[in-house]
């Protein structure tokens, strides 16, 4: 398994600021990826974030909304830019570890946006 | 694209009753397959997973899932339930891009 952690665990913004969200992780990965939970729903990809590379993002998703920075093989941010109440979502961040795609999730950030 | 649907949205069992949570995907390819578990006020955590050989795959807490490939179907399955079952659970599948689709969710609610 993978021992994976985020900050912030939630928070309550305001409509047009930003939050970036921290994902740190006990070892080495290659892959990172983030998803998002919007309420009542499942998850959904927003993009795949490799270390020395510019992340790759899914339809729908877009850099200047979600700018991804993966400074080393632990550590990932993901920027919630501009933000609306559509935003308010859970934000999970996740590794590949042990194989077959296997993923291992963070424990969320829950954000409300008013 | 590959979807993935859980047909059961919201189940409710009495402690002690057989469980199956229905899942199917649409992809051509080969597969990886996984089910996830949510607990309330809990992270996503892996409940078992299925990659390649024997098609009945056991996991944490007495679960099993069985690949039918003809089916394209990863159901769940426990013989008993228990109320501490009770959890959002989620089918998920890899196919080689290396992120993951989720179905929809089933939550559980196991009464006491």
């Amino acid at each position: 398994s993978a021992v994976i952690s985020q900050k912030p665990s939630r928070d309550i913004c305001q409509r047009g600021t930003s939050l970036t969200i921290q994902c740190q992780v006990d070892s080495q990965v290659t892959m990172m990826f983030w998803y998002r939970q919007q309420p009542g729903q499942s998850l959904t990809l927003i993009a795949t974030a490799n270390q020395g590379s510019e992340a790759t993002y899914e339809s729908g998703f877009v850099i200047d909304k979600f700018p991804i920075s993966r400074p080393n093989l632990t550590f990932s941010t993901l920027t919630v830019s501009n933000m609306s109440p559509e935003d308010s979502s859970i934000y999970l961040c996740s590794v590949e570890r042990g194989g077959g795609e296997t993923q291992y999730f963070g424990p969320g950030t829950r954000l409300l946006v008013l | 694209a590959q979807s993935v649907s859980q047909h059961n949205h919201h189940v409710i069992l009495s402690e002690a009753a057989s469980l199956e949570l229905g899942c199917n995907y649409s992809y051509g390819g080969t597969v990886n397959l996984f089910w996830y578990v949510q607990y309330p006020g809990q992270h996503l955590q892996l409940l078992l997973k299925y990659f390649s050989g024997d098609p009945l795959v056991k996991g944490i807490k007495g679960f099993e899932a069985e690949f039918i490939k003809s089916k394209f179907s990863f159901n769940l399955r426990k013989p008993s339930v228990q109320w501490s079952d009770t959890a959002e659970y989620f089918c998920a599948v890899g196919s080689g891009r290396r992120a993951l689709t989720f179905g929809s969710g089933t939550r559980l609610q196991v009464q006491p």
